[in-house]
């Protein structure tokens, strides 16, 4: 059973880069079946979509977060990465990273870790 | 980007009864390949998202059967036919048919 569980640091000062990490367990972050995304959720909001990585070197980014965001992957780790750079308070969400059900609806999110929560302050 | 928009905000519906929560979105996410790209979720307090439904009206692996799904094109709906106390969530529809992928609002459900 694939898991995924997300770490980084909780508290991000305003104009830093928030960088967080995804292990995966049970499945591999290579295999070609899989989309993998990241997700966040701001404290009493809905859900935004970031962008996903798939084969390990393909993304795709939410035009909004485009030119601050970076997902990768680390096939040796067996991980995923995700940057986001020039941080606001606005950015104060949980963050999820999430699997895509299959290559065809590589956008319904099937496995999700527990998130975690990144706050913006000085 | 499409806009998905989800009514009621919340609804309160008494235990056994049926719930409906509508989704709309502001273009078609209906494929050549004949398939919805229209997911919906739960999430209960303080837990992660729960795949419930994809493809409009496929049912996720372990997910009870009172839970259904249906619609086309740009106009969706969940029921719930018979709420149970651990239903007691907010629920978000998806599309995935093109990126930015966009979530609905989310709809609160309570027991009446």
């Amino acid at each position: 059973q694939v898991q995924l569980r997300e770490s980084g640091p909780g508290l991000v000062k305003p104009s830093e880069t928030l960088s967080l990490t995804c292990a995966v367990s049970g499945g591999f972050v290579s295999n070609g079946i899989y989309y993998w995304s990241w997700l966040r959720q701001p404290p009493g909001k809905g859900l935004e979509w970031i962008g996903y990585i798939y084969y390990s070197r393909s993304t795709s980014y939410s035009p909004s977060l485009k030119s601050r965001v970076t997902i990768s992957a680390d096939t040796s780790r067996n991980q995923l990465s995700l940057k986001l750079s020039s941080v606001t308070a606005a950015d104060t969400a949980v963050y999820y990273c999430a699997r895509g059900v299959d290559v065809v609806a590589r956008g319904a999110f099937d496995i999700l870790g527990q998130g975690t929560v990144v706050i913006v302050s000085s | 980007d499409i806009v998905m928009t989800q009514s009621p905000d919340s609804l309160a519906v008494f235990l056994g009864e049926r719930a409906t929560i509508n989704c709309r979105s502001s273009q078609s996410i209906f494929s050549s390949n004949n398939r919805n790209y229209l997911a919906w979720y739960q999430q209960r307090p303080g837990q992660p998202p729960k795949l419930l439904i994809y493809w409009a009206s496929t049912r996720e692996s372990g997910v009870p059967d009172r839970f259904s799904g249906s619609g086309s094109g740009t106009d969706f709906t969940l029921t719930i036919s018979s709420l149970q106390a651990e239903d007691v969530a907010i629920y978000y529809c998806q599309q995935y048919s093109t990126t930015p992928w966009t979530f609905g609002q989310g709809t609160r459900v309570e027991i009446k």
